[in-house]
């Protein structure tokens, strides 16, 4: 089974910028969660969406927006790029088991760097 | 809220010891807990998790993690590491039904020959 595929892999922008991200979730996986990791906050939780519905959301900035499709892959925006916004950008993507039990797989990430 | 605490930063080992590291949770229910590795410029791999039951867990590569609710303490070990375990660990707490998890701020650990 494929895993989680994010594109791209890396990217640079200039402050101002907007930039979209993608994540393709493992086949049959309904759930896809983001996640910002920097080394001064560490890793952030952005949001979740659960068929094309977010079901939970982080404390970032409304410049800070994503959605999921019908075919659960997912992508999320960042409006008007500061220079605090370079990190790396985890895409997770959940199956769900029984009684409330889930594991989360996470894609490589998208380097994105702001200049 | 829930939080996590990694209290060790780096850890430096010798191959073939043995291997401990820290993770103390906060969180006001039975939690959901967790441990990543991230090798550099890698996205996380899920070791293992603690859902409910027997409260030793056994994960993949040899790493095991003890669940002690007494100490809100949720800690990883291995019995002998390999070169190869080098990278950095994270703990995670996530709550019932919900998949947004907390991390700590990870232990890096090294390996000398």
């Amino acid at each position: 089974k494929a895993g989680v595929t994010q594109t791209p892999r890396y990217l640079i922008k200039t402050r101002g910028q907007q930039v979209t991200l993608s994540c393709s979730p493992i086949s049959g996986h309904r759930s896809v969660s983001w996640y910002q990791q920097t080394p001064g906050q560490g890793l952030q939780f952005l949001f979740e969406y659960f068929s094309e519905t977010q079901r939970n959301k982080g404390n970032f900035p409304g410049r800070f927006s994503g959605r999921q499709f019908s075919n659960s892959r997912s992508e999320m925006n960042v409006s008007t790029l500061e220079l605090g916004d370079s990190a790396l950008y985890l895409c997770a993507s959940t199956v769900s088991r029984l009684a409330g039990d889930y594991e989360q797989f996470f894609g490589p990430g998208t380097r994105l760097t702001v200049l | 809220a829930q939080s996590v605490t990694q209290p060790d930063i780096h850890i430096t080992v010798s191959e073939g010891a043995s291997l401990e590291l820290r993770c103390n949770y906060s969180y006001g229910a039975t939690p959901y807990l967790f441990w990543y590795v991230q090798s550099p410029g890698q996205g996380l791999q899920l070791l293992l998790k603690y859902f409910s039951g027997d409260t030793l867990v056994q994960g993949i590569k040899g790493f095991e993690a003890e669940f002690k609710r007494s100490q809100s303490s949720f800690n990883l070990r291995k019995p002998s590491v390999h070169w190869s375990d080098a990278a950095e660990y994270f703990c995670a707490v996530g709550p019932f039904g919900n998949e947004k998890l907390t991390f700590g701020t990870g232990t890096r650990l090294t390996i000398i020959p």
